[in-house]
C-alpha cells in the first residue's frame, strides 16, 4: 500500500523563524509531489509543486525534493501568523490514468507572536 | 481562469435518506475530476475519479457512488446514507499531470 508520512504536530514556530515541515513516501516510482495549505474548517490550497530532485523557491516558500531518500519537505521563511494552518503532502505515483494522488495527514504549524 | 463549484457548503441529512452533491468546473475542458472525503481529524481518502465523460474509477467499496453526465460535472450519490457517511466532502480537478485545485468543499453530517 502507498503512503505518505507526516508528523501531526503542532509544529510551533515563533513569528519571522523558518518553519520545516517534512514527508516521507514510500512508493520508489512516485513522479510528482504537492504541498497544499488547509486552514481549519477550509478546503485544501496548492501552495506547491516539485517533479525534480532539488530545490523549487517561489517566494517564502522553498520545496526540496530527495528521491532517493524518498523526501520531500517545505521551507517556509519569515513565518507569519498567518501561515499557521495543517500543512497536506501529496504524492503522484506517476502510474496509471487519472494523475490520483496520495495524501498524507498533515502537519499542523502554529505560528506564534 | 478555471473555477470549481461544490454545492451544498453544509447539509444534515437523516440516516437512510438519498444524497447528491454537485460539482462543476469552469473555464477548462476535459479535465481529471475527483471526489474525496476527509473525516474529521483524517487525511483526505479518494473515493473516485474520473478521466472523462461516463468513465468513473471507484478507489475503495462503500456505500457512494459517482457519476459523470457532462464535461464540466461530477456528482456523488448514496441511496441510503449511513452514519459512517459524515464528513468533509471535497471535488477536486487537475488537467493531464498538473496540481489538482479543490472546491469549497461540502461538510456533512448524517443524524
Amino acid at each position: 500500500q502507498k503512503e505518505v508520512e507526516q508528523n501531526s504536530g503542532p509544529l510551533s514556530v515563533p513569528e519571522g523563524a523558518i518553519a520545516s515541515l517534512n514527508c516521507t513516501y514510500s512508493d520508489r516510482g512516485s513522479q510528482s509531489f504537492f504541498w497544499y495549505r488547509q486552514y481549519s474548517g477550509k478546503s485544501p490550497e496548492l501552495i506547491m509543486f516539485i517533479y525534480s530532485n532539488g530545490d523549487k523557491e517561489d517566494g517564502r516558500f522553498t520545496a526540496q525534493l530527495n528521491k532517493a531518500s524518498q523526501y520531500v519537505s517545505l521551507l517556509i521563511r519569515d513565518s507569519q501568523p498567518s501561515d499557521s494552518a495543517t500543512y497536506l503532502c501529496a504524492v503522484n505515483a506517476g502510474t496509471g490514468g487519472g494523475n490520483k494522488l496520495t495524501f498524507g495527514t498533515g502537519t499542523q504549524l502554529k505560528v506564534e507572536l | 481562469s478555471q473555477t470549481i463549484h461544490q454545492w451544498p457548503a453544509t447539509l444534515v441529512q437523516p440516516v437512510g435518506s438519498p444524497l447528491s452533491l454537485e460539482c462543476t468546473v469552469e473555464g477548462t475542458s476535459n479535465p481529471n475530476l475527483y471526489w474525496y472525503r476527509q473525516a474529521a481529524g483524517r487525511g483526505l481518502q479518494l473515493l473516485f475519479y474520473s478521466v472523462g465523460i461516463g468513465q468513473i474509477s471507484s478507489e475503495v467499496p462503500q456505500n457512494l457512488s459517482a457519476s459523470r453526465p457532462q464535461d464540466r460535472q461530477f456528482i456523488l450519490s448514496s441511496k441510503k446514507l449511513l452514519l459512517s457517511d459524515s464528513g468533509f466532502y471535497l471535488c477536486a480537478w487537475s488537467l493531464g499531470n498538473q496540481p489538482q485545485h479543490f472546491g469549497d468543499g461540502t461538510r456533512l453530517s448524517i443524524l
